[in-house]
């Protein structure tokens, strides 16, 4: 069966500090994966999604980048954090049937 | 822009009873729906998809999907206390291109069922 593994699970990072957060995927071949974020009080915001090794798409332009080293590895960064980065960050993974599945989370907090 | 529009709820149910959860979206192309529960602090689990009109069956789910209304729902049977939780209506694209790997969120119904 298929796992997705995130970490850090939480982070408290000051403004103008670099972030590296990390997704990977067991049991599954060339899936798509994908990086949400969650604030509080609004909804899943899609923010990158990739189809392949080195594919990268954004949805919303933001000082985060994202980058897909392995097939079953994607990564989220910043240069430098500011306080609006603060939020529940989610890597979802897909198969061909176009149904996500979540990792764990990671809970940041940007002071 | 697409939109995913629920009620944010709380909705309150006696425990036993029908739980009636509803979404509407406004891009007549979507082709993909799906229902996911999420716990206070914890990820998304996805409970229910569907793809055709009519009613779809899952154990205690039933997801009810409505194309041309745009409308999608999801009744919960049986309520009971570990139902409560925020679900949230997803929905994408076209099965295949660029729009398929995107899922459009609402931002939930916090569902309390109570003993």
């Amino acid at each position: 069966s298929q796992t997705i593994h995130q970490w850090p699970a939480t982070l408290v990072q000051p403004v103008g500090s670099p972030l590296s957060l990390e997704c990977t995927v067991e049991g599954t071949s060339n899936p798509n994966l994908y990086w949400y974020r969650q604030a509080a009080g609004r909804g899943l915001q899609l923010l990158f999604y990739s189809v392949g090794i080195g594919q990268i798409s954004s949805e919303v332009p933001q000082n985060l980048s994202a980058s897909r080293p392995q097939d079953r590895q994607f990564i989220l960064s910043s240069k430098k954090l500011l306080l609006s980065d603060s939020g529940f960050y989610l890597c979802a993974w897909s198969a061909p049937t176009n149904e996500q599945f979540f990792g764990p989370g990671t809970r940041l907090t940007v002071l | 822009q697409k939109e995913v529009e629920q009620n944010s709820g709380p909705l309150s149910v006696p425990e036993g009873a029908i739980a009636s959860l509803n979404c509407t979206y406004s891009d007549r192309g979507s082709q993909s729906f799906f229902w996911y529960r999420q716990y206070s602090g914890k990820s998304p689990e996805l409970i229910m998809s569907i793809y055709s009109n009519g009613d779809k069956e899952d154990g205690r789910f039933t997801a009810q999907l409505n194309k041309a209304s745009q409308y999608v729902s999801l009744l919960i049977r049986d309520s009971q206390p570990s139902d409560s939780a925020t679900y949230l209506c997803a929905v994408s694209g076209p099965h295949s291109g660029a729009g398929s790997y995107q899922l459009t969120f609402g931002k939930g119904t916090k569902l309390s069922v109570i003993p």
